[in-house]
């Protein structure tokens, strides 16, 4: 089944601990992209990456880090989580860019950052 | 402003239409989406419009846009409980970076 799976759906951390919240899909997609979505203000991208090795920031990077290693896996990385880091977070992707692609979405991960 | 403004929420009867409006800022947007959320899940795609369309219709889904006023709207006709969600409205301008609207939370009540 085409996916996009990310993991964990659910995160509770502490101010400053290192986490990274993983995301693939297996559908051979050279887009891939973070967002994040905030209660009144929509959805914000985070990151994007066109292809592998190729990433680029998007309207609120700030706090994050990326890696597309590999076509499949793109992985957001919180080096110190503060706490207005709170939020849900979707990863998506899609055939070779948003532009009249379907853009699949992943369940989703809520972050709590105390 | 914002590049993309939505209202918040609507409520409406089951089996009544509903409109959601959306109104965008840049007049070079090439596409512009309409994305269901249901409660837990990711984002779905719902339907596109190319700018150089004014309507486009998929079944209960009719997509109208407005190029001139930049006003996008997205009718569902006979709704149903199950069309509860929210609803995303967002502007592709070529630049891979989509914005969204801040989304309409659709009620329907019986």
């Amino acid at each position: 089944e085409a996916q996009v799976t990310q993991n964990p759906r659910y995160l509770i951390t502490v101010t400053g601990k290192k986490l990274t919240v993983t995301c693939s899909q297996n559908m051979n997609h050279e887009y891939m992209s973070w967002y994040r979505q905030d209660p009144g203000l929509g959805l914000r991208q985070i990151y994007y990456s066109m292809n592998v090795e190729v990433t680029d920031k998007g309207d609120v990077p700030e706090g994050y880090k990326v890696s597309r290693k590999e076509k499949r896996n793109f992985p957001l990385i919180l080096e110190s989580p503060s706490p207005n880091q709170t939020s849900l977070y979707f990863c998506a992707s899609s055939l070779q860019g948003p532009l009249n692609e379907k853009l699949f979405f992943g369940s989703g991960t809520q972050l709590s950052v105390l | 402003g914002e590049d993309v403004e939505q209202s918040l929420f609507l409520s409406v009867r089951e089996g009544d239409s509903s409109v959601i409006n959306c109104t965008y800022t840049d007049s070079s947007s090439t596409y512009l989406y309409w994305y269901k959320q249901e409660p837990g899940a990711g984002l779905q795609l719902l339907t596109y419009i190319f700018s150089n369309m004014d309507m486009k219709q998929d079944q209960r889904l009719t997509v109208l846009l407005n190029k001139k006023d930049k006003h996008l709207s997205l009718r569902i006709a006979d709704t149903q409980t199950g069309d509860s969600a929210i609803y995303f409205c967002a502007e592709e301008k070529g630049s891979y970076i989509p914005t969204f609207g801040r989304g309409t939370s659709l009620i329907v009540h019986p």
